[in-house]
């Protein structure tokens, strides 16, 4: 069965501080992929990253990048220079690698992210 | 249209109550999902279409829930005789079916039973 742990329940980090939010995932899967979500208080997901389990290409997006690294089966996500409009909550999910990729995500607990001004 | 729209965006039922959940995906996408989120926890998947087929119902949590998607298009996530631990936030996504796409959530209709 797919499990994915997100350890840290709520961070709190003052604003331009870099913060740096956990995921550890567990498949039995060869394939698979690797998500993180952001959840904003409007309720909706917003994708931010997907994650071939091939590629450990760690990336980087403005000011959001990703640690992916398979030996430790964890996908972490840092922001650098945190501004206020962070604050959301964010989830890391997997999903088996079908065609298409995004069948049937499996999403951990979440983390409650606050960026104090 | 512009995202995936889902409607009401609360709904407070009585115990016992049946309701009806609508989603109307982005145009033209195939695959269709419903997720349920409990207060403070990540969504759980529900299950999976692909245009009508329901190809996955494996998460629907009993036999009281039951969804479909009769013309590939729009969906409804119906509960039969409300309960209260049915309450939390319904979410539908929908993605084209295709290598490297990403699913696109709607903001999801919340659910009260009391």
């Amino acid at each position: 069965a797919q499990k994915v742990t997100q350890a840290q329940t709520e961070i709190s980090v003052v604003e331009k501080e870099d913060v740096t939010l956990d995921c550890v995932y567990e498949t039995r899967d060869t394939t698979y992929y690797l998500f993180w979500y952001k959840q904003p208080p409007s309720g909706e997901l917003v994708f931010l990253i997907r994650r071939n389990s091939f590629d450990e290409q760690n990336e980087i997006s403005g000011r959001y990048s990703w640690n992916f690294q398979k030996s430790t089966s964890s996908f972490n996500f840092t922001i650098t220079a945190s501004q206020v409009v962070d604050s959301a909550v964010y989830f890391c999910a997997l999903s088996e690698a079908t065609l298409g990729g995004n069948e049937k995500l499996t999403f951990g607990t979440g983390t409650r992210l606050t960026i104090i001004p | 249209g512009a995202g995936v729209s889902q409607s009401p965006r609360y709904k407070v039922a009585k115990r016992g109550q049946d309701v009806a959940l609508r989603c109307d995906p982005i145009s033209g996408h195939v695959s269709l999902f419903w997720y349920q989120q409990a207060l403070g926890q990540g969504p759980e998947f529900l299950t999976y279409f692909q245009n009508e087929a329901q190809l996955d119902k494996s998460g629907l949590p009993s036999d009281r829930f039951f969804a479909e998607r009769p013309e590939g298009s729009v969906s409804t996530l119906k509960i039969q005789r409300t309960q209260q631990e049915d309450s939390a936030v319904y979410l539908c996504a929908s993605s084209a079916y295709a290598a490297d796409t990403e699913a696109f959530f709607g903001q999801g209709t919340r659910l009260t039973v009391v």
